[in-house]
């Protein structure tokens, strides 16, 4: 069984600050791990995947996030937040076996002019 | 590239009344989902087909839900009779190949409530 927790479900941030969205997952096999970020009224655009290359990946708009194994994380960030990332940020895992995407409970980010 | 397509956008009905779902998705994904999303909460499979075969259906709720994707291309989810709790958005997804770090492309969802 797999599962994922996104701690903390309201994110906010100042303009140009750090985005940190938190990330956890628990997989029995090696996992394949998602963000996908949701705009009002829109469907989910995929941002970057971890497929066992490099531990940290990087994305679209300027995010990255990082594959620890030893913490089963995999936390998104961002340098330098833009009042355009306000959104809702979904954590993912899929795994070769499960053959089933599975989804966090989503952080709502909001930046603050 | 077109994306994947969904209809209506939103649709109201009563409680016990039925209702459908139409999503047609990106041309040559061989994987097609279908996701509820409860407000506040994260999507939650329902179905997931390979062509027009069943791959898992663990999730859904087979008293009240039905899918079929005849052809292998469009597909189709129903939910006869409806219930309050059913109020959510229902995205349908397309990628590929199915599973193992598959990029899926999400359409923009069915709002609906149940009254």
């Amino acid at each position: 069984a797999q599962s994922v927790t996104q701690l903390g479900s309201h994110v906010s941030v100042s303009e140009g600050a750090l985005v940190l969205l938190r990330c956890n997952y628990s997989s029995s096999v090696p996992p394949y791990l998602f963000w996908y970020v949701q705009y009002p009224n829109q469907g989910l655009q995929l941002l970057l995947k971890y497929t066992s290359a490099a531990t940290l990946v990087k994305g679209i708009n300027g995010f990255e996030a990082e594959f620890k194994k030893s913490e089963t994380s995999f936390h998104l960030t961002k340098p330098s937040a833009h009042m355009s990332d306000a959104a809702e940020y979904f954590c993912a895992v899929d795994t070769n076996a499960g053959n089933m995407l599975t989804f966090g409970g989503g952080t709502r980010l909001m930046v603050k002019p | 590239e077109a994306g994947v397509a969904q209809s209506p956008r939103y649709k109201i009905i009563e409680k016990r009344q039925s209702v459908a779902f139409w999503c047609n998705p990106i041309s040559g994904h061989a994987t097609l989902y279908w996701y509820q999303q409860i407000l506040g909460q994260g999507p939650k499979l329902l179905i997931q087909f390979q062509n027009n075969g069943v791959v898992d259906d663990s999730q859904l709720p087979k008293d009240r839900f039905s899918a079929e994707r005849l052809k292998g291309v469009d597909s189709t989810l129903k939910i006869q009779p409806a219930k309050l709790e059913d109020s959510a958005v229902y995205l349908c997804a397309s990628s590929l190949i199915g599973g193992g770090g598959a990029k899926a492309f999400f359409g923009q969802g069915t709002r609906l409530t149940v009254v």
